[in-house]
């Protein structure tokens, strides 16, 4: 099956700097999304992004399908930016199952 | 906002007995998934329907686990004889044409 890595694994900042995740997919995909997991286990849509840029707020993403990557960039990073991040993709032979990346975990500090 | 909900949100169980969780998918999704999230992984996933039908299964649903969509809207997820490996989050996603929303999970402690 497609493989999904994350980097980094783990992410100490300050408030307010910039930070960039990155997302590395073995094949071709049809459906690509970034989800934020609070502390209580909910997963929240930030993109859904097969290709191209979008934007939302301090939050912007990419996905460069020809070379099998994705990033998300946070700018002015607040304390609320905290938690886990992670990149999910189907895969063109799936019938629309997600396969996620282990997560990048970012610590913001006040 | 009806987004998707999962009932309980947590659940204590002793070894061996059996448990079952609910899903209510976004009210106009036909297509509903199961996934399952344990300690410091992205989540797995584990079923996956459309409308009623259950299209693909995981390796990772053994015989112990059943999965339920009878009339195309809610679902159920059935756990029998529980062991401790199957503490988990189980996570209930849904989709209408492509993006996938998730419910907030059912945390299962097996004791």
């Amino acid at each position: 099956g497609i493989q999904v890595e994350q980097s980094p694994p783990d992410l100490i900042l300050q408030e307010g700097a910039n930070s960039t995740l990155r997302c590395n997919f073995s094949d071709s995909v049809n459906n690509l999304q970034w989800f934020h997991q609070n502390p209580w286990g909910q997963l929240i849509n930030l993109f859904y992004i097969p290709s191209g840029t979008k934007q939302n707020g301090r939050l912007s993403a990419t996905t460069v399908a020809t070379e099998r990557y994705s990033l998300l960039y946070i700018s002015s990073s607040q304390t609320t930016d905290s938690g886990v991040y992670f990149c999910a993709l189907r895969g063109g032979t799936s019938y629309g199952k997600l396969t996620f990346g282990q997560g990048t975990i970012l610590t913001v500090h006040p | 906002d009806t987004g998707v909900s999962q009932d309980p949100r947590h659940k204590i169980t002793k070894r061996g007995q059996n448990v079952t969780f609910r899903c209510d998918p976004i009210s106009e999704h036909n297509r509903l998934y199961w996934y399952r999230q344990t300690l410091g992984q992205g989540p797995e996933f584990l079923t996956y329907f459309q409308n009623e039908a259950q299209l693909e299964k995981s390796r990772l649903l053994s015989d112990r686990f059943s999965a339920e969509r009878p009339k195309g809207s809610f679902s159920t997820l059935e756990i029998q004889r529980t062991e401790q490996g199957d503490s988990a989050m189980y996570l209930c996603a849904s989709t209408l044409l492509g993006e996938q929303y998730f419910g907030p999970g059912t945390r299962l402690t097996v004791t």
